[in-house]
């Protein structure tokens, strides 16, 4: 069975400022996918970044990176430029690849108890 | 927003009711998976409905249960309430092709059962 940990289960930055999430797995899968959600206080689950496992360059959306360890089993997300409205809960996410093409849909996800960030003025 | 809509917002039961949630999936999805939120937890896995099956489920007892429909609409119903069903139910839709699709979630309805 995979699990998700977030050892952090609060963070705060300043407004402006770059913070970093930690995201550990353990899996004994090599096909896998990686995902950060975010969760406002308005509570929609909001994809941040997705990435995966097979490819060896870090995602990168905007504002929002990762630093992917295959290895380590490590995916943490890095936040630059830190905004009001980023604060939330942060979600990382672990997604098995999918069954045979026969039995179709897809896998669930595992996520971790999630990360409260506040982003200070 | 994601396209993905849920209904109730919110709901209040008692002990030993019953309770259906309704989720619209996003246009041109065919899954839907079903999570609960416990208060301060990450959301757990009750199941997934692919091509109006159930394809996959997690550690939740028979009395949750769920439909899809041909639009591929979902229900997800829960009988015999107990106080610990308390949480925030989310359903995530997704397009299910190759694997690894991404799921993209509802707002949530949020259960209290006293």
């Amino acid at each position: 069975a995979q699990t998700v940990t977030q050892s952090q289960p609060e963070m705060s930055v300043q407004e402006a400022e770059t913070v970093t999430l930690s995201c550990t797995y353990d899996t004994s899968e090599n096909n896998y996918y990686l995902f950060w959600y975010k969760q406002p206080p308005s509570r929609q689950m909001i994809l941040v970044i997705r990435q995966e496992a097979y490819k060896q360059q870090n995602a990168t959306e905007n504002r929002f990176s990762v630093n992917f360890q295959k290895a380590a089993k490590s995916f943490s997300l890095k936040i630059s430029d830190s905004q009001l409205g980023d604060t939330a809960m942060y979600f990382c996410a672990f997604m098995k690849h999918a069954r045979s093409q026969r039995q179709g849909g897809s896998e669930k996800l595992v996520f971790g108890k999630g990360t409260k960030l506040t982003v200070n003025p | 927003e994601t396209g993905v809509t849920q209904s109730p917002t919110h709901l209040i039961k008692t002990r030993g009711q019953q309770v259906t949630l309704r989720c619209s999936s996003q246009s041109g999805h065919n899954t839907v998976s079903w999570y609960q939120q416990a208060l301060g937890q990450g959301p757990q896995f009750i199941f997934q409905y692919y091509r109006e099956e159930e394809n996959g489920r997690g550690n939740f007892p028979p009395r949750f249960s769920g439909l899809q429909f041909p639009n591929y609409s979902s229900e997800l119903n829960v009988n015999a309430l107990e106080l610990d069903d308390s949480a925030l139910y989310l359903c995530a839709s997704s397009l299910s092709l190759a694997g690894g699709e991404t799921q993209y979630f509802g707002p949530g309805t949020r259960l209290l059962v006293l």
